[in-house]
């Protein structure tokens, strides 16, 4: 299993464009979710899914698009993209479980600049 | 409301003992520890359910006091390959009633051991 894999790794944007973060996990997870990592920020939640065609917002979601048609895949996008959208992007799967008690496996990240 | 970790950084020689403390404003029914190298991907360490449980990964071990609505990370004879940035997570409770995994991090404790 590959696990929860990103692409790209890196990326640099210049203001105002448009670009999507691929997620893909191949462990069949039901939930998948976004969180962004700034320095001394710690991990903060954008948008997840509890299912394919379910998405709900996290803590930071304005700026940021998502949909997710099949298990597998959840894509993130930015519609236009500012510098304050430079970061680190996780994605994240987990399966069902007791409430609170859900493990999240994460994928690689993927670090965005934005000129 | 994110919780709150402390001490910010901690700088050990191998072989000595940390704490990582957790705490939080709201009640808290589960903490979850992660622990993220340098570059790479949040990586999860233990889950600690309310009832005060105590659990064990290799020498790091973690405490849950429900009453003080706080967590603790005991890492006993440090080695190098602890370092790293340890961030603590309570349940994100979003629309559809349960977290799907989804976490509220703290903002971190780096922990440098040296040789």
């Amino acid at each position: 299993n590959a696990g929860v894999t990103q692409t790209p790794k890196f990326q640099v944007l210049k203001t105002g464009q448009s670009m999507t973060l691929q997620c893909a996990q191949d462990m069949n997870h039901e939930y998948m979710s976004w969180y962004r990592q700034d320095p001394g920020m710690g991990l903060r939640l954008i948008h997840y899914s509890v299912g394919a065609g379910i998405t709900d917002q996290g803590e930071v979601p304005n700026g940021y698009n998502v949909s997710r048609s099949t298990t597998e895949d959840f894509p993130l996008r930015l519609l236009s993209a500012a510098p304050s959208q430079t970061s680190v992007y996780f994605c994240a799967s987990s399966y069902p479980g007791l409430a609170g008690r859900e493990t999240q496996y994460f994928g690689p990240g993927t670090r965005l600049l934005v000129l | 409301q994110q919780p709150v970790q402390s001490p910010q950084a901690v700088i050990l020689r191998e072989g000595e003992d940390a704490v990582i403390n957790c705490s939080s404003s709201k009640a808290l029914y589960s903490v979850h520890w992660y622990r993220q190298k340098h570059g790479e991907a949040p990586v999860f360490l233990m889950i600690l359910l309310k009832g005060g449980e105590q659990k064990g990964h290799d020498k790091i071990s973690a405490s849950f006091n429900e009453k003080k609505q706080q967590s603790s990370l005991y890492l006993t004879a440090s080695q190098l390959s602890y370092s790293g940035t340890y961030f603590c997570g309570t349940p994100y409770y979003g629309e559809y009633g349960g977290s799907q995994g989804n976490l509220i991090f703290g903002k971190g404790t780096k922990l440098s051991v040296k040789p």
